[in-house]
């Protein structure tokens, strides 16, 4: 399995309090990734980074940011949490964009509840 | 955006049926195909990378096909087990791009 680990693994907390989440991997993969996944929608990805503070937005970024000081650390970040970011939260990584070392690897994902 | 596509959405098979879902996506766009097998509770796991039209990949009992110039993959699953059940992702690599998924035919095989 790849060494990519979350933390937290699970998180309650309350409408408009901020929230960070932690991916952290010992692959020194380039690319990391933060997806949410919701019934109906599966994977939609919020953020990728695809350097040390080269990050870009995904297809559901409103609401989030993220930062890369280190390559093996990347975090998602809720500002002010809303309960509409409810979710499981993946992250993933890949070696490179483009052909077959684009092959994603996931951790286990956070569960968060935003009441 | 683009759309890659899943079909059927879910699917329920009895132990020891073979079954097949597809996986499209805009044939102007192919650079690779991939599948995940994702079980409840866990994470996504890699099946499969295909990039050549008419490739074929096999695992086990699971197998993929490509068909690149008009934009569609099938997953089989030969004499379906309920190990088996799990939810299955296609992504779409169109380049220098994050990979696109579809949401996804979720299986399930009953005993």
């Amino acid at each position: 399995d790849a060494g990519i680990t979350q933390s937290p693994r699970h998180k309650v907390t309350e409408t408009g309090t901020p929230v960070t989440l932690r991916c952290h991997q010992t692959e020194n993969h380039r690319y990391m990734y933060w997806y949410r996944q919701d019934p109906g929608h599966g994977l939609r990805l919020i953020h990728y980074s695809y350097g040390v503070k080269d990050t870009d937005k995904g297809e559901v970024s409103d609401g989030y940011s993220v930062s890369r000081s280190k390559t093996e650390d990347f975090l998602l970040t809720l500002e002010s949490a809303t309960s509409s970011q409810t979710s499981v939260y993946f992250c993933a990584i890949s070696q490179k964009a483009g052909g077959s070392q684009e092959t994603q690897y996931f951790g286990p994902g956070t569960r968060l509840l935003v009441l | 955006i683009l759309n890659v596509e899943q079909s059927p959405q879910s699917l329920h098979v009895q132990e020891g049926d073979s079954t097949n879902f597809t996986c499209s996506f805009p044939s102007s766009n192919f650079y690779a195909l991939h599948w995940y097998r994702w079980e409840t509770a866990k994470s996504p796991e890699a099946l499969f990378v295909m990039t050549l039209n008419g490739d074929e990949k096999k695992k086990g009992r699971i197998s993929a096909t490509l068909n690149t110039k008009e934009g569609y993959s099938y997953l089989y699953i030969k004499g379906s087990q309920p190990e088996d059940s799990a939810t299955y992702l296609c992504a779409l690599n169109s380049g220098n791009t994050p990979l696109v998924f579809g949401k996804g035919t979720r299986l399930s095989v009953i005993a």
